[in-house]
């Protein structure tokens, strides 16, 4: 069965400091991965996507991840992260040709001055 | 470019009753997926709708139903309300187009407490 682990329940940087937030999924085959950001109080924002070549995927606000098929995994990088960034995260999976996409439980980033 | 809006935004109910949201997905859409966000966790897949029918269902009981119309929009109805039901319902729309899991843009969500 599909599933989605996000080892980390939160997680605090420093203002400009790097980030890397941990994913790892369970898939009998190639996986649609996601990473979205949610803020209080508001739905899902797409940050980015992978569906299948370049294993580096770019996304918006700065933000990156790399699928690495051996360690099934898809973590999410910024190089120096603002105080904005502060919400929380969600990886997700879905099947190809699928409707329903699986949800990590998130991770939840807090940045400090 | 309209974006997904969910009404109403908060919404308090008690255990028994019943309870209907409404989600308008966004322009050039043609599916809507229904989530379950209980507090502190990821959301839960409830249904998807395609064509005016259920394309597929999460592990929900069937007092949680739903319905697409011909624009698109979409409704969530929930019988028989039980506490474990307070969380937030987040409704996403994507294009559905012939194959793929493709991205969802999510509304900001119902906040439904029950008492």
């Amino acid at each position: 069965a599909q599933s989605v682990t996000q080892p980390d329940i939160h997680i605090t940087v420093s203002e400009g400091a790097s980030l890397e937030l941990r994913c790892n999924y369970s898939y009998g085959a190639t996986p649609y991965l996601f990473w979205y950001v949610q803020s209080p109080g508001q739905g899902l924002q797409l940050l980015l996507k992978y569906f299948s070549g370049d294993t580096l995927v770019q996304g918006i606000k700065g933000f990156e991840a790399e699928f690495k098929r051996s360690q099934s995994s898809f973590n999410l990088r910024k190089p120096s992260v603002h105080w904005s960034d502060a919400a929380e995260y969600f990886c997700a999976v879905g099947a190809t040709g699928g409707f329903k996409t699986i949800f990590g439980a998130g991770t939840r980033l807090f940045v400090k001055a | 470019e309209t974006g997904v809006t969910q009404s109403p935004t908060h919404l308090i109910k008690t255990r028994g009753q019943q309870v209907t949201l409404r989600c308008s997905s966004q322009s050039g859409h043609n599916t809507v997926s229904w989530y379950q966000q209980a507090l502190g966790q990821g959301p839960q897949f409830i249904f998807q709708y395609y064509r005016e029918e259920e394309n597929g269902r999460g592990n929900f009981p069937p007092r949680f139903s739903g319905l697409q119309f011909p624009n698109y929009s979409s409704e969530l109805n929930v019988n028989a309300l039980e506490l474990d039901d307070s969380a937030l319902y987040l409704c996403a729309s994507s294009l559905f187009a012939g194959g793929g899991n493709q991205p969802q843009h999510f509304g900001d969500g119902t906040r439904l407490s029950i008492l």
